[in-house]
């Protein structure tokens, strides 16, 4: 089976401009999470979806950072505008039902704001 | 709040060797403890753990759980270069979502 999609792999950017990662879950897959990760920590979950509704978005700085899931499928995260703490690695991952199972996670997209 | 702790962060051995990584959590509602190993950016599935005291075990690595004290264990015997990587714990509880410690980063050397 086809794995999770995510680009791009890697992203450079200076602070103050804007970013767009893209994910595609593994299918049939109807949750799906954008966690942040930075260097030296473990992965922060930024936001959840059920299909195309937000379970969680408790921990995603809403002030700059968006994301979508339009028809419950594939989903984009953005940052607009990006700040130097922001570096990080962002990964998805899916799950068939969101919870009680293991999440199936993306290779990522490592982003460098300068 | 909840909470994923583990331990020790950092870990060097030599092949051959046996380790143990250590996870303790405090979460509202526990509903199962998993480990991963991240290699370079994906972390891959390893274990689930529900249940105190059934041991999971998967060729040279295992796991298992305590519900009263709150933590897990993961043993890797007869370390291989191959198992140089970072281990995760999260802990799933009762919002459903899945909540990750630092990780132990395990380098295995030659």
């Amino acid at each position: 089976e086809a794995g999770v999609a995510q680009s791009p792999r890697y992203k450079i950017i200076e602070k103050r401009q804007s970013v767009a990662f893209w994910c595609n879950p593994i299918s049939g897959h109807a949750t799906l999470y954008w966690y942040q990760q930075i260097l030296g920590q473990g992965p922060k979950l930024l936001i959840q979806f059920q299909n195309n509704g937000v379970v969680d978005d408790s921990q995603l700085p809403k002030d700059r950072f968006s994301a979508e899931r339009l028809k419950g499928v594939d989903s984009t995260l953005k940052i607009q505008p990006a700040k130097l703490e922001d570096s990080a690695v962002y990964l998805c991952a899916s799950s068939f039902l969101g919870y009680g199972e293991k999440l199936f996670f993306g290779s990522g997209t490592q982003l460098s704001v300068l | 709040e909840d909470k994923v702790v583990q331990s020790p962060l950092s870990l060097v051995v030599h092949e051959g060797d046996t380790v143990t990584l250590n996870c303790s959590y405090e979460v509202t509602n526990f509903r199962s403890l998993l480990w991963y190993k991240q290699e370079k950016k994906a972390p891959t599935f390893l274990f689930m753990l529900t249940s105190s005291g059934i041991e999971k075990k998967s060729g040279r690595l295992s796991s298992i759980l305590d519900k009263k004290e709150l933590f897990s264990i993961l043993n890797i015997t007869a370390t291989q270069t191959g198992d140089s990587a970072v281990y995760l714990c999260a802990v799933e509880g009762s919002g459903d979502d899945m909540r990750f410690g630092a990780g132990t980063r395990l380098t295995v050397k030659p």
